[in-house]
């Protein structure tokens, strides 16, 4: 069994620039969670996706959006790249959405903003 | 509004030794909670958690946690550390609000272990 997977393992982008982070869920997933964790912090919840729809949106402004694809892969874009917005992306899939279901971290991306 | 308080980012501990890491939280309502543990640039990984029934959690890699509701306290402990527990770890607690069940997450609690 495939655990959670992400795409790229780094990147470095420009102030201004617009980014794409890629995650394939386990197998089986229909629910993949996005967190941004910054420097010395905990993770943050972004947003989650279920069954191709958003299903919830943490305190994240509209320039950080997703997709969920009928594979359940799902993809976090972010427009107009600020520096703030370096940080380690992690993705995680589970089962269904719901405080019952255990969800499964990938590595991580991490986005330098220069 | 729900939240988790980590006590000390940075805990320092002798190989054999007892780890501690302190955790409480806040909730209005029963808690879902959980420790996570992080390597260096790994992702998180599961180490136990409380959902209901047994307030004495085991988890992996020989480290348990205790629920204590009227100290609101989720503490992590292990009797005897190895050098391999220096990691990152994360306590959390599920949010209840909307359908979703992301997980709330304190700010860490790095461990050194030195032999």
């Amino acid at each position: 069994e495939t655990g959670v997977t992400q795409s790229p393992t780094h990147l470095i982008k420009t102030r201004g620039q617009q980014v794409t982070l890629r995650c394939s869920s386990q197998s089986g997933h229909n629910t993949v969670s996005w967190y941004q964790q910054a420097l010395g912090q905990g993770p943050q919840f972004i947003f989650q996706y279920y069954r191709e729809e958003e299903n919830g949106r943490g305190n994240f402004p509209p320039r950080f959006s997703g997709l969920q694809f009928p594979n359940y892969s799902s993809e976090l874009n972010v427009n107009a790249l600020e520096l703030d917005d370096s940080a380690l992306y992690l993705c995680a899939s589970s089962l269904e959405p719901g405080m019952t279901y255990e969800q499964y971290f990938g590595p991580g991306t991490r986005l330098t903003v220069t | 509004a729900q939240s988790v308080t980590q006590l000390g980012s940075h805990v320092s501990v002798s190989e054999g030794a007892l780890v501690l890491l302190r955790c409480n939280y806040s909730s209005s309502v029963p808690p879902y909670l959980f420790w996570y543990v992080q390597y260096p640039n790994q992702g998180l990984q599961l180490l136990l958690k409380y959902t209901t029934g047994a307030t004495l959690v085991k988890g992996i890699n020989g480290f348990e946690a205790e629920f204590k509701k009227s100290e609101t306290s989720f503490h992590l402990t292990k009797p005897s550390a190895h050098m391999s527990d220096a990691a990152e770890y994360f306590c959390a607690v599920s949010d209840y609000r909307g359908s979703q069940g992301n997980l709330i997450f304190g700010k860490g609690t790095k461990l050194s272990v030195k032999p």
